[in-house]
C-alpha cells in the first residue's frame, strides 16, 4: 500500500495569493515528481527530484517552484496565483533505479479565482 | 509532440463482458509500459506493467498486451464489474522519464 499524502485535497484561492501545496511520502522513495492535470488531458509533468537538494523543471513550463529540502517532503509553491493556474496537481513518488511504478497521492484540486 | 496516445477518450461495456482500452505510442525506445486507474478526486493507482521484451502479462481479471511491431498496448478486463468503472491511463517509461496518455474513461453497466 502506497503512503503518500498531498494536502490540501481542494483549495479555492483569490488571485494573487502565494500558495503551497504539500506532498510527503514514508516509503524512502529518492525520486518525486510534479503533475499538472486538467479533465480529459493527458499528466503533464512539471518538477521532479532525484533526491534531496535535486530539483528539475519537467515538460511543461511552470510558473511554480519546489524544494527538497528532506528526503520525504516535495512541496510546490506558486508565488502568486492566477486563473490559469486551476487544474489539479498531483505528487508522486518512486525509487531512484529499475524500472518501477510511480505511486500517486490523492492530489490537490486548485480554483483559483 | 504526445508519445504515448489513448484515442478512445470514453468506453461502455456491459458487466460480465470484456472491456479492452488501447493505447498507441511512437518511441519504439520505451522499455517498460503500465497501465493506471484513476477514480474521480483521487490520484492514479498502479494496476499491470510489462517489460517492452514481454507480449502479454496477466494478473487475475486483468491483461496487459504488447505489440510492439505496431506499437500498440492494450488492457483486457475480463469480467468487467460496476467497481471496474474509472479512467485507465497508460505510460510508458523511458530511462527515469514517465510518459502518460490522455486516460480512457471506462464505464461498466451493470
Amino acid at each position: 500500500e502506497a503512503d503518500i499524502y498531498q494536502t490540501p485535497r481542494y483549495l479555492v484561492i483569490g488571485t494573487g495569493k502565494k500558495i503551497t501545496l504539500e506532498c510527503s511520502q514514508t516509503m524512502g522513495h529518492d525520486k518525486m515528481y510534479w503533475y499538472q492535470q486538467d479533465p480529459g488531458m493527458e499528466l503533464h509533468l512539471i518538477h521532479y527530484s532525484y533526491g534531496v537538494n535535486s530539483t528539475e523543471k519537467g515538460d511543461l513550463s511552470s510558473e511554480s517552484t519546489v524544494s527538497r529540502i528532506r528526503t520525504e517532503h516535495f512541496p510546490l509553491t506558486l508565488e502568486s496565483a492566477r486563473p490559469s493556474h486551476t487544474s489539479q496537481y498531483l505528487c508522486a513518488s518512486s525509487y531512484l533505479t529499475g524500472l518501477n511504478e510511480q505511486f500517486f497521492g490523492p492530489g490537490t484540486r486548485l480554483t483559483v479565482l | 509532440d504526445q508519445q504515448v496516445k489513448q484515442n478512445s477518450p470514453s468506453l461502455s461495456v456491459q458487466e460480465g463482458r470484456i472491456s479492452i482500452l488501447n493505447c498507441d505510442y511512437t518511441n519504439s525506445m520505451f522499455d517498460y509500459f503500465l497501465w493506471y486507474k484513476k477514480y474521480p478526486a483521487e490520484g492514479p493507482t498502479f494496476l499491470i506493467s510489462i517489460s517492452s521484451i514481454k507480449d502479454k502479462n496477466e494478473d487475475g481479471r486483468f491483461t496487459v498486451f504488447l505489440n510492439k511491431s505496431a506499437k500498440h498496448l492494450s488492457l483486457h478486463i475480463v469480467p468487467s464489474q460496476p467497481g471496474d468503472s474509472a479512467v485507465y491511463f497508460c505510460a510508458a517509461i523511458r530511462g527515469n522519464q514517465f510518459y502518460f496518455g490522455t486516460g480512457t474513461s471506462l464505464t461498466v453497466i451493470p
